[in-house]
């Protein structure tokens, strides 16, 4: 079975504090992927990053950063510094080598930075 | 700029009413999928069609249809809406058939509202 648990609901931070998003998967596939997507308010889904199970480096992206743990069956993402603009429904999602053609997706962070 | 565009952005239907959501896509993909997303969940795939070939997810209701007249254009039909298919519909596309391929585009949705 492929599952997505993304346990914070909501989250809000003031400006310029760093924020952490739990993202714990669950795949009997030896070959996966793990993405994060950003969905503003306007409501398309914006493609941040895709992590394959091979590669367990961390990432860092400008003031966005990503920790894969396979030990733990995480893929968590930090935002540095965060901003107003980072408002929005944060989502993890999985796709395993036999489930090519979807994506499980998590429930979904929504993020609220307060100026 | 290569994308997927959705139109309408929002859409309201009568209760019962047939009605149409489109998608185009000028990235030339072979695959172009729709995604239901209702409030603050996350995306459900509704069905896909790979090249030609229609797949429908197993518990996608009858009352969703979707047609892909050529490579660009793909439609998604609710033939009877009900107050429950109120959602967010997104359309996405990939150049290939996994979700693990390069370019998994997604369009900006149609906000559908039934009344």
């Amino acid at each position: 079975a492929q599952k997505v648990t993304q346990a914070q609901t909501e989250i809000s931070v003031v400006e310029k504090e760093d924020v952490t998003l739990d993202c714990v998967y669950e795949t009997r596939d030896t070959t996966y992927y793990l993405f994060w997507y950003k969905q503003p308010p306007s409501g398309e889904l914006v493609f941040l990053i895709r992590r394959n199970s091979f590669d367990e480096q961390n990432e860092i992206s400008g003031r966005y950063s990503w920790n894969f743990q396979k030990s733990t069956s995480s893929f968590n993402f930090t935002i540095t510094a965060s901003q107003v603009v980072d408002s929005a429904v944060y989502f993890c999602a999985l796709s395993g080598a036999n489930t090519g053609n979807q994506f499980y997706f998590g429930t979904g962070t929504s993020l609220t930075v307060i100026p | 700029d290569a994308m997927v565009i959705q139109n309408p952005r929002y859409q309201v239907t009568q209760f019962g009413k047939p009605v149409t959501l489109s998608c185009s896509q000028t990235l030339n993909h072979n695959v172009m999928y729709w995604y239901q997303q209702k409030s603050s969940q996350a995306p459900k795939l509704l069905f896909h069609y790979y090249d030609k070939d229609f797949n429908n997810e197993a518990d996608t209701p009858d009352n969703f249809q979707s047609r892909r007249p050529n490579t660009s254009f793909c439609f998604l039909d609710i033939r009877s809406p009900g107050l429950g298919d109120a959602a967010m519909y997104l359309c996405a596309t990939s150049r290939d058939g996994t979700a693990i391929g390069y370019g998994y585009t997604f369009g900006s949705g149609t906000r559908l509202t039934v009344v």
